[in-house]
């Protein structure tokens, strides 16, 4: 039962232009959400968050955002380099319980 | 401040065979969690240790199982081993665990192929 759905397991994006990527969650308990990054051969690595409180998060070229009453979460790259070519997880965090990752969306930022 | 290890990083294993794999957390992380991830299934929690203690648990058979030590380090046993359970398996450490939303910090990994 995947609770967290990355429906794009793909995406390419010219450099300099935005990158979105989507993520959509079944259970409305989750309060808290993150991106992770992955490059081949690493561990995912940390991105932003954001509480269930907001609805935006910015930090740096990375904004999150959370609409809590289409249970859908975004990410967006602006501009988009080609390092941040990688494999994107975002996760939802159940209180008590777990964090729940989607299946990743690979990007591919095209110079 | 050195990050997560893992050990081994890569292993072949036949099915019906038990495995061990080896996870040092960041010095001073008390949480170590474990993940295994495929490609159709994304990252799936396995559970999660804090002070040597399991805390939490996902939806996985009583075949997998883990242990914390004192120092922190943890390991995660899969016995009778599938051609299923062939993934890449990930630790991730954190000071105060999932409870308190922190940043986890993740291992590079152990991939594991079962033949």
């Amino acid at each position: 039962d995947q609770q967290v759905k990355q429906n794009s397991p793909s995406l390419s994006v010219q450099e300099g232009r935005i990158s979105i990527l989507n993520c959509d969650y079944t259970n409305s308990m989750f309060d808290y959400f993150l991106w992770y990054k992955k490059y081949p051969a690493e561990g995912p690595t940390f991105l932003i968050s954001i509480s269930s409180i907001k609805d935006k998060n910015e930090d740096g070229r990375f904004t999150v955002f959370l609409n809590k009453s289409a249970k859908h979460l975004s990410l967006h790259i602006v501009p988009s380099q080609p390092g941040d070519s990688a494999v994107y997880f975002c996760a939802a965090y159940r209180p008590g319980n777990q964090f729940y990752f989607g299946t990743g969306t690979s990007l591919t930022v095209i110079p | 401040k050195a990050g997560v290890t893992q050990t081994p990083r890569y292993l072949i294993k036949t099915r019906g065979q038990q495995v061990t794999l080896s996870c040092s957390p960041i010095s001073g992380h008390r949480s170590v969690s474990w993940y295994q991830q495929t490609p159709g299934q994304g990252l799936q929690f396995l559970f999660e240790y804090f002070s040597e203690t399991q805390r939490n648990k996902g939806n996985f058979p009583g075949r997998f199982s883990g242990r914390q030590f004192s120092n922190s380090r943890s390991e995660m046993n899969v016995s009778t081993l599938e051609l299923g359970d062939s993934a890449l398996y990930l630790c991730a450490s954190s000071l105060a665990g999932l409870a308190g939303k922190e940043t986890q910090y993740f291992g590079p990994g152990t991939r594991l192929l079962v033949l």
